[in-house]
């Protein structure tokens, strides 16, 4: 079935780099725009970039411009979120999320499961 | 764009209908027609859910319980009988412009 899958999560030191991978299975990954979600704990639902079907657009939170970096790979039907700089705020579980439809990102889904980054010293 | 949702708690009974409110700074209102306003359900321990797009339209496999209205800059999501099942915290978002921005949530519990 259509779905999304994240992996990379753990716990990490301040100031230290992490990256989080996205892996979409059974539609035409290369086709539809794609987003991370973060949830700090207790928390709800911050935005935090998009990237377009073909990795040409790619939009930022403000809260994390010029410290995350969102790509993908279609060969691999992969999409990735850098994050350098990181701080204990940004602890939080990361989904992705897949554009429900191909021209613009009309709504997010489905969702994947999640993974947790911790940033703790 | 701000988003707004109200009441931020909602204690519901069985049976009974539930209303949630979502106010946008702006409208949401795209030239062609459509408002760009979402509605999710993250139920406990789950990732959330998409229920409603284009203000109006039930996602796949909604049941048709769940029903949203609105134009602009103001939405309502209602359920016209609650279930056990639609325990959650619901969360409206707009996808007119990024930044894409959620609402802080309703809990609705039984």
């Amino acid at each position: 079935q259509l779905q999304v899958v994240e992996s990379g999560g753990g716990v990490v030191r301040p100031g230290r780099s992490l990256t989080l991978s996205c892996a979409a299975s059974e539609f035409n990954f290369k086709s539809y725009g794609m987003h991370w979600i973060r949830q700090a704990p207790g928390r709800g639902l911050e935005w935090v970039a998009g990237v377009s079907y073909d990795g040409g657009t790619k939009d930022y939170a403000d809260s994390v411009k010029g410290r995350f970096l969102i790509s993908r790979d279609n060969s691999k039907n992969k999409m990735f979120l850098q994050m350098n700089g990181l701080r204990p705020d940004d602890t939080a579980v990361y989904y992705c999320a897949k554009a429900m439809t191909t021209v613009t990102t009309v709504a997010l889904d489905p969702w994947g499961q999640g993974t947790l980054v911790t940033v703790s010293s | 764009i701000v988003m707004t949702q109200s009441p931020l708690s909602l204690p519901v009974t069985p049976g009974e209908p539930a209303s949630i409110s979502c106010r946008s700074s702006q409208s949401l209102l795209h030239n062609n027609g459509q408002n760009y306003l979402n509605w999710y359900l993250q139920k406990p321990g789950q990732s959330p859910q998409l229920l409603i797009y284009f203000g109006s339209n039930r996602a796949s496999g909604v049941p048709d319980r769940f029903s949203g209205s609105g134009s602009g800059t103001h939405f309502t999501l209602k359920i016209s009988r609650v279930e056990a099942g639609d325990v959650g915290v619901y969360y409206c978002m707009q996808a007119l412009q990024t930044p894409l921005t959620f609402g802080g949530g309703t809990k609705v519990d039984i």
